[in-house]
């Protein structure tokens, strides 16, 4: 067990719609790292948060947004949602956000399909 | 940029053997840690080992271990008396200050390693 807490496990939805992913980081961690993995893109780096404060972007669309909260719990929102937003989502977190030598701690993930 | 180069898309091997899953990475960065994971099918991400930029020596944990050459840019994981539950998808993947400063993972397309009975 990674500590790391995501929910839903599974989500359902169909296209146009909007959902909330949330994820509750390692007791102590401060960074908050969202993943997207698809079977055409592979595990993609998405946003990332530290302490509360947006520290980078990846391949972030437009359509999607994301917090961290004051009690560290990060929730990812996607709207407008298209067939192609069908993957898994992991949250994965860390104590640091400038440390090279520590791993990632990653979530089971949210499995969202889109139809 | 960072890249992480996985060249195996998939990999046999029999059980009790030893196994080398493959890794190249790209960075300008002088510091970095690479990492490996496993994805077995029930879908989480599981931190296997870790090697520094640093790191003299190779990293060993178990029965995993780390053949890191510097100058080649390579960090290829063994896997020594490969068991059926090592059967998954392994990641190699990458931390490093990039231009966001955001010391993220980036990750390899990965290598789905099946253990034959």
């Amino acid at each position: 067990d990674s500590g790391v807490t995501q929910t839903p496990k599974h989500l359902i939805t169909a296209t146009g719609q909007r959902v909330t992913l949330r994820c509750s980081p390692r007791s102590g961690d401060l960074s908050v790292y969202w993943y997207q993995q698809s079977l055409d893109q592979g595990l993609q780096f998405l946003i990332h948060y530290y302490n509360g404060e947006e520290r980078a972007k990846g391949n972030i669309l437009e359509r999607f947004s994301a917090q961290q909260f004051p009690d560290l719990h990060s929730e990812l929102n996607l709207s407008s949602l298209e067939l192609g937003d069908s993957a898994l989502y992991f949250c994965a977190s860390s104590l640091m956000d400038t440390s090279y030598n520590s791993p990632l701690h990653f979530g089971n993930g949210t499995r969202l399909t889109v139809t | 940029a960072q890249k992480i180069t996985q060249t195996q898309p998939g990999m046999f091997v029999q059980e009790k053997e030893a196994v080398t899953l493959d890794c190249t990475y790209d960075t300008s960065d002088p510091s970095y840690g690479l990492f490996w994971y496993k994805q077995p099918s029930s879908g989480e991400m599981i931190f296997l080992i870790y090697q520094g930029s640093y790191d003299q020596q190779n990293a060993t944990e178990g029965r995993y271990s780390l053949n890191f050459q510097k100058a080649r840019k390579s960090a290829n994981l063994v896997i020594s008396a490969s068991q059926l539950g090592d059967s998954a998808m392994y990641f190699c993947a990458m931390r490093a200050q990039g231009e966001a400063g955001s010391y993220q993972l980036t990750f390899g397309k990965g290598t789905k390693l099946s253990v034959i009975p």
